[in-house]
């Protein structure tokens, strides 16, 4: 069972938009932060942004070159996190992750050390 | 914050050891200890290999180390095996809202 499953991916053209779902299995989902990492082609890792869990307000950040156009969400019973993302750009393009920090004995690495990933959906911007 | 800076490729011949570098700034890597190491076969999930700049998650052989001067961080593998080539990525907690996470651009490490 793998315990992150991206979808959603696919290809639009600059100034459209696309919704990312990152669906979860086997988790603490209610209690945990997700994260949304991607990876442009023939380049490196990039955070996007992240929500915290509802009991700290599922407050989200968000990297500067997206704050504005991409919108984080979570639907607890659903064990699920979103990504809508408007406005795309071309330089958008890239894989896009879900990933979870490490918890070790109740003591978690929200922001600092992601355990868990998905294996990615690819978002591809182009006219 | 820029990307943190690593050296495009490494390399080592098995059983050797190699060590890769990753340079921030005293706003991330030199600020806090929250650098983390990311194994990553391309197509495939990344793998978290080292975290809190030297401690290992539970599964990660000991081959994998890390460790952290001023504003750059290293991470050393030991006993160089051919499944341990892959892409190498660090990143750095910088606690700065707009960015609260920053990665290197990647080490591609080749094992001859």
């Amino acid at each position: 069972e793998v315990p992150l499953v991206e979808s959603g991916g696919g290809l639009v053209k600059p100034g459209e938009s696309l919704r990312l779902s990152c669906g979860t299995s086997g988790i603490n989902f209610n209690n945990a932060w997700m994260t949304w990492v991607r990876q442009a082609p023939g380049k490196g890792l990039e955070w996007v942004g992240r929500i915290k869990d509802r009991s700290q307000g599922a407050t989200v950040d968000y990297a500067a070159p997206v704050k504005g156009r991409f919108t984080i969400s979570r639907d607890d019973s659903k064990t699920s996190v979103y990504l809508q993302m408007n406005s795309l750009k071309t330089e958008d393009t890239a894989v896009y992750f879900c990933t979870i920090g490490l918890c070790i004995n109740n003591d978690c690495h929200w922001d600092d050390a992601f355990d868990i990933w998905g294996q990615g959906t690819m978002v591809t911007v182009s006219s | 914050q820029s990307a943190l800076t690593q050296p495009p490729s490494a390399s080592g011949s098995p059983g050797q050891s190699v060590t890769v570098s990753c340079t921030g700034t005293s706003s991330d890597v030199g600020h806090y200890n929250y650098v983390s190491w990311y194994q990553h076969h391309p197509g495939k999930a990344p793998r978290l290999i080292l975290y809190g700049v030297t401690e290992r998650p539970s599964g990660v052989p000991d081959r994998f180390s890390g460790s952290k001067s001023g504003n750059t961080a290293s991470l050393t593998v030991s006993g160089l095996q051919a499944e341990d080539e892959a892409d190498y990525y660090c990143a750095s907690y910088t606690g700065n809202i707009n960015n609260l996470v920053v990665f290197g651009g990647g080490t591609k490490l080749t094992v001859l």
